[in-house]
């Protein structure tokens, strides 16, 4: 088991580009789990899938980001127009259920220069 | 502001000894759950403990979970350098929600 897989760890953007995060979850857990995480804004929740469904997507900043799950074994973050502000570690978690706990990647450390 | 928040920024000892963290929320919950995070990594769950207990152990830690008060606690006996790490408690965003709410972490710093 290799856990949860991100790619790429880091990405670097040119303010205005578009970045796209991957995010391979455990297999068999059925929900996946996008956050951001800064120094300032510490954890915080973007959306989430369940069995591939948009679920709640109330943190994504509404403009800019964008997220999929096109098949159970990824899903995508993709921020669109990138600024500055958005640097940060993007991580992904999934977890298998209700009331389990989330397994985490380790995180794309995206910087917007 | 936070649903869960813990009580301290930051906080030292040296190894071998025992520290505590200390965690409030302000929802109620089924369960409450502390993470470790350590330097490049994501965070990794320690203990989830249920609303229904009242403590619950993983070899050198032991969590507490009172619901009357609304907090929680998580102890580190004998304490490792490479118990170095943030240390957050998380709490469902809602009763019945799969979305966890993050505390903005507590970093322990474990010196020789």
């Amino acid at each position: 088991n290799a856990g949860v897989i991100q790619t790429p760890r880091h990405k670097v953007t040119g303010k205005g580009q578009e970045a796209t995060l991957w995010c391979e979850p455990i297999s068999g857990h059925s929900a996946v789990f996008w956050y951001r995480q800064t120094i300032v804004q510490g954890l915080e929740f973007l959306t989430y899938f369940r069995n591939q469904a948009p679920i709640d997507d109330s943190g994504m900043p509404k403009e800019r980001f964008s997220a999929q799950m096109p098949n159970q074994s990824h899903s995508t973050l993709k921020i669109q127009s990138t600024q500055p502000q958005d640097s940060a570690v993007y991580l992904c978690a999934s977890s298998p259920g209700l009331g389990y706990e989330q397994y985490f990647g380790p995180g794309t450390r995206l910087t917007v220069l | 502001s936070q649903l869960a928040e813990e009580n301290s920024w930051a906080l030292s000892v040296h190894e071998g000894e025992s520290v505590t963290v200390n965690c409030s929320y302000k929802t109620s919950i089924t369960a409450l759950q502390w993470y470790r995070q350590k330097s490049g990594k994501g965070p990794a769950q320690l203990i989830l403990i249920r609303s229904n207990e009242r403590e619950k152990r993983n070899g050198r830690l032991r969590a507490t979970l009172d619901t009357s008060s609304q907090s929680s606690s998580l102890s580190i006996t004998a304490t490792r350098c490479e118990d170095t790490a943030v240390y957050f408690c998380a709490t469902e965003a809602s009763s019945g929600s799969w979305q966890l709410i993050f505390g903005s972490g507590t970093q322990l710093t474990v010196m020789p």
